[in-house]
């Protein structure tokens, strides 16, 4: 997870909306995605964003993409203790039969 | 259910002993990649399958790894001469080459521990 950086940790209220953040260094990454990881589970496919786009919503979930910056952003609006889990940002690189790089992850504590 | 499985969920092993985990990817997936995740970090690529083809291997697959997708369906990862390092969560992914955004479906993970 060398090239993708997440920070750690996020705590926010329930109800509140949460922003996790991420950034990325290869500038041919093609698709960006976020995954959830709960306790001894694999990974949830969240959404994803095609690397031309700079915007995808899909219900309660906001994904912003700032191509110059290299900086991904997953909103999660009226955060609910079952959003409460490890959430990971991925790239998918051209050529590189899209294996994904992934951070380490944000843990989301959601506290009443 | 027609998610991605693995078997076993968890394997505990003597070091130096042989173990095979076994994936079995979404029915009509072409594409299958394992990674490996250990405590506190993201997954990490280690080989990845078109079909029966295995068209890439990380430099994190040492020689005592060995993964094999005989008829293009379910794939085996074998780890050999176990050793205290290999202990990890093992995913399996698979994907569609024609979906458009090449969505990656795990598995639940077979988790290993050596002792």
């Amino acid at each position: 997870g060398e090239d993708v950086e997440q920070s750690l940790f996020l705590s926010v209220r329930e109800g509140d909306s949460s922003v996790i953040n991420c950034t990325y260094t290869d500038s041919s990454s093609t698709y960006l995605y976020w995954y959830k990881q709960e306790p001894g589970a694999g990974l949830q496919l969240l959404t994803y964003i095609f690397s031309n786009m700079d915007m995808k919503q899909d219900q309660r979930l906001t994904v912003l993409l700032n191509k110059k910056d290299k900086h991904l952003s997953l909103r999660i609006a009226d955060t609910q203790t079952g959003d409460s889990a490890i959430y990971f940002c991925a790239e998918s690189r051209t050529g590189g039969y899209n294996k994904l790089i992934f951070g380490a992850g944000t843990r989301l504590a959601v506290h009443p | 259910d027609t998610g991605v499985s693995q078997d076993p969920r968890h394997k505990i092993t003597k070091r130096g002993q042989n173990v095979t985990f076994r994936c079995d990817p979404i029915s009509e997936h072409n594409r299958l990649y394992w990674y490996r995740q250990t405590l506190g970090q993201g997954p990490e690529f280690l080989t990845y399958f078109q079909n029966e083809a295995q068209l890439e291997k990380s430099r994190l697959l040492s020689d005592r790894f060995s993964a094999e997708r005989p008829k293009g369906s379910f794939s085996t990862l074998e780890i050999q001469r176990t050793e205290q390092g290999d202990s990890a969560m093992y995913l399996c992914a698979s994907s569609l080459s024609v979906a458009s955004g090449n969505e990656q479906f795990f598995g639940p993970g077979t988790r290993l521990t050596v002792l």
